[in-house]
């Protein structure tokens, strides 16, 4: 069963509008979340994170906003660019343990449309 | 970028071969994470390593082994290689920061495999 969910595989929204990214997890224990994106052929990089004792992070045009109790987050591009274009995973890590293990969710291709 | 570099990028084999998939890297981060990427599925963890010679199991291991005799250097061995096992792998690595809070992993650039 998988703990962290994306349930869109695909978005698209025009250049310069808002992009909304969603994440639902289901694990009590995860005190952590960030946000990966992926290009084609390359590996994911890191984009943003949030702590569970904060509900909002930002950096740049990417905020990070985080429900606890709907467990549930979400990212927020804004304005959206072209370049923005590719695959967004959002991860999370549990309380404990020193190697700080990620689980991914499946993926939402957004394509930002000039 | 971290410096990561996983090699080879790219390789075909047979089934019930042995492949071995390489990460190094020139960060001299502690932590080391070997993943599997597949449509659908996300990333998932396959072993990681919390120093040289310490390496546990993630949630897809069976099939795969792993070994770190240096700090730098981080294998994954299939020992008899099965088209199940045709992915895109990725290597990650981490450190923890000072007063041990939540920390990043960065990605290397990933391996294809294919097992035909």
């Amino acid at each position: 069963d998988q703990q962290v969910k994306q349930n869109s595989p695909s978005l698209s929204v025009q250049e310069g509008r808002i992009s909304i990214l969603n994440c639902d997890y289901t694990n009590s224990m995860f005190d952590y979340f960030l946000w990966y994106k992926k290009y084609p052929a390359e590996g994911p990089t890191f984009l943003i994170s949030i702590s569970s004792i904060k509900d909002k992070n930002e950096d740049g045009r990417f905020t990070v906003f985080l429900n606890k109790s709907a467990k549930h987050l979400s990212l927020h591009i804004v304005p959206s660019q072209p370049g923005d274009s590719a695959v967004y995973f959002c991860a999370a890590s549990e309380v404990g343990g020193s190697a700080r293990q990620l689980t991914f969710g499946s993926g939402t291709q957004l394509t930002v449309l000039p | 970028d971290a410096g990561i570099t996983q090699s080879p990028r790219h390789k075909v084999t047979e089934t019930g071969t042995p492949v071995t998939l390489r990460c190094h890297q020139t960060e001299n981060h502690r932590y080391m994470y070997w993943y599997r990427q597949d449509p659908g599925h996300g990333l998932r963890l396959i072993h990681y390593s919390y120093g040289v010679k310490d390496t546990d199991k993630g949630e897809v291991s069976d099939g795969y082994s792993v070994s770190r005799s240096k700090t730098e250097d981080f294998l994954l061995t299939l020992e008899s290689a099965t088209s199940s096992q045709t992915s895109v792998y990725f290597c990650a690595i981490s450190e923890r920061k000072a007063g041990g809070s939540n920390n990043e992993q960065f990605f290397g650039p990933g391996t294809r495999l294919t097992v035909l």
